[in-house]
């Protein structure tokens, strides 16, 4: 399968900064998605990033708070704005080759907010 | 996409077979079985994924109930490397763009030696 690779792998922000996520696939993609996983949690799904178009986000994510841009197949952005602790989670690059494909998810960015 | 419920954690001897099971009582027809696991400080990671039919890789054994209301994942001899949390999930998959992943809470495996 494609490798993700996500910069920044970690990182410490203060609280009313933003932080630009960057994702990487090694080979052109269909599907592109942004999941946040809070401290003990399970992962939740914030948005499928459309190559050319606006983000589809769920339900409780607004692009005002994690504007996510995606110029190609194979490279996307999620920007964490005006963060606060709450804000302090892991963020997921996850991708699907082709329909009937299985996801595959990156290591993910360790976002800590003082 | 149709719900699933896990047991909160399990645990297993090294070198015995781990068998998860999962209830989805609310699958529907088009609705694929597949299974994740997450390491610690790791992102999720693809064991494998069914329909109806019984599936097997070379990580794990995907056993579906004829009614397709429940599974079992099982993983034939655990090692110590296999301790991680495990998520079974339901989502329309063949044919469709739409199918997106929706995490529960999972079952925290551990493997003691």
């Amino acid at each position: 399968s494609a490798v993700i690779s996500q910069k920044p792998s970690r990182d410490i922000c203060q609280r009313g900064t933003s932080l630009t996520i960057q994702c990487q696939v090694d080979s052109q993609v269909t599907m592109m998605f942004w999941y946040r996983q809070q401290p003990g949690q399970s992962l939740t799904l914030i948005a499928t990033a459309n190559q050319g178009s606006e983000a589809t986000y769920e339900s409780g994510f607004v692009i005002d708070k994690f504007p996510i841009s995606r110029p190609n197949l194979t490279f996307s952005t999620l920007t964490v704005s005006n963060m606060s602790p709450e804000d302090s989670s892991i963020y997921l690059c996850s991708i699907r080759d082709s329909p009937n494909q299985p996801q595959h998810f990156g290591d993910g960015t360790r976002l800590s907010i003082l | 996409d149709a719900k699933t419920t896990q047991p909160p954690s399990m645990d297993c001897a090294e070198g015995r077979a781990a068998n998860l099971p999962c209830n989805h009582s609310t699958i529907s027809g088009n609705e694929y079985v597949y299974w994740y696991r997450q390491i610690h400080s790791q992102g999720p990671q693809y064991i494998i994924h069914g329909l109806k039919n019984n599936e097997t890789n070379e990580m794990a054994s995907l056993i579906i109930t004829e009614d397709r209301k429940s599974s079992t994942l099982i993983l034939p001899h655990a090692t110590l490397r296999d301790t991680a949390v495990y998520y079974c999930i339901v989502r329309v998959a063949r044919g469709s763009t739409l199918g997106r992943l929706y995490f529960g809470r999972g079952t925290q495996l551990t493997v003691w030696p």
